[in-house]
């Protein structure tokens, strides 16, 4: 059964700093990665989804890795804001279309 | 704006009850998945529906059921509330089975 382990379960930053989100999974035979972030009570909302060919996606100030045969992704937040305080959701997608998610990091962007 | 509109935003049953909760997906979009957050934790996967059809469950009892519309709506429902169905219930659909998903807000279920 697919694990998925997001380290660490809370991070709190000084603005401006760049930071890495770690995720893990047991099983390589994934479809895709993608990540997440909610706000508080909220829905989700996706920040990047890598297919499993491909080794990095990048939008904006957001930079994700997938090693698949090693079942690791990072996410990196360059230059922190603290709009950026949330908590981010790692998420993989199995062969049959089904998300095995993290507990997530929450994290905390201080003025 | 998020394309997957979920209803009611809050509700709060008593234990025993039924619920049934609705989701609203974008035109095309003839996937649709449940999922099921409890607090502090990662979504659950409940069921998808592809066309119409159940095409996956995960390890929720059968007193969870779904039904999806032509109309690309959706609705979970839950029979025999019980205190540990409070939760979070989170709908998400794509245009195929193995697309990006988008997800909606969310329907806060409380049992008391």
């Amino acid at each position: 059964k697919q694990e998925v382990t997001q380290i660490p379960a809370a991070l709190s930053v000084p603005e401006g700093e760049n930071l890495v989100l770690n995720c893990s999974f047991t099983d390589s035979a994934i479809y895709n990665l993608q990540w997440f972030r909610q706000d508080p009570g909220k829905g989700l909302t996706s920040l990047l989804l890598i297919q499993s060919s491909q080794r990095e996606q990048t939008s904006g100030r957001l930079n994700a890795s997938l090693d698949k045969s090693s079942g690791r992704s990072t996410l990196y937040i360059a230059a922190s804001q603290p709009g950026d305080s949330a908590t981010y959701l790692c998420a993989v997608m199995d062969n049959f279309n089904k998300f095995y998610f993290g507990s997530g990091t929450k994290l905390n962007v201080k003025p | 704006e998020t394309g997957v509109t979920q209803s009611p935003t809050h509700l709060i049953k008593t234990r025993g009850q039924q619920v049934t909760l609705r989701c609203s997906s974008q035109s095309g979009h003839n996937t649709v998945s449940w999922y099921q957050q409890a607090l502090g934790q990662g979504p659950q996967f409940i069921f998808q529906y592809y066309r119409e059809e159940e095409n996956g469950r995960g390890n929720f009892p059968p007193r969870f059921s779904g039904l999806q519309f032509p109309n690309y709506s959706s609705e979970l429902n839950v029979n025999a509330l019980e205190l540990d169905d409070s939760a979070l219930y989170l709908c998400a659909s794509s245009l195929s089975p193995g697309g990006g998903y988008t997800f909606g807000s969310g329907t806060r279920l409380t049992v008391v």
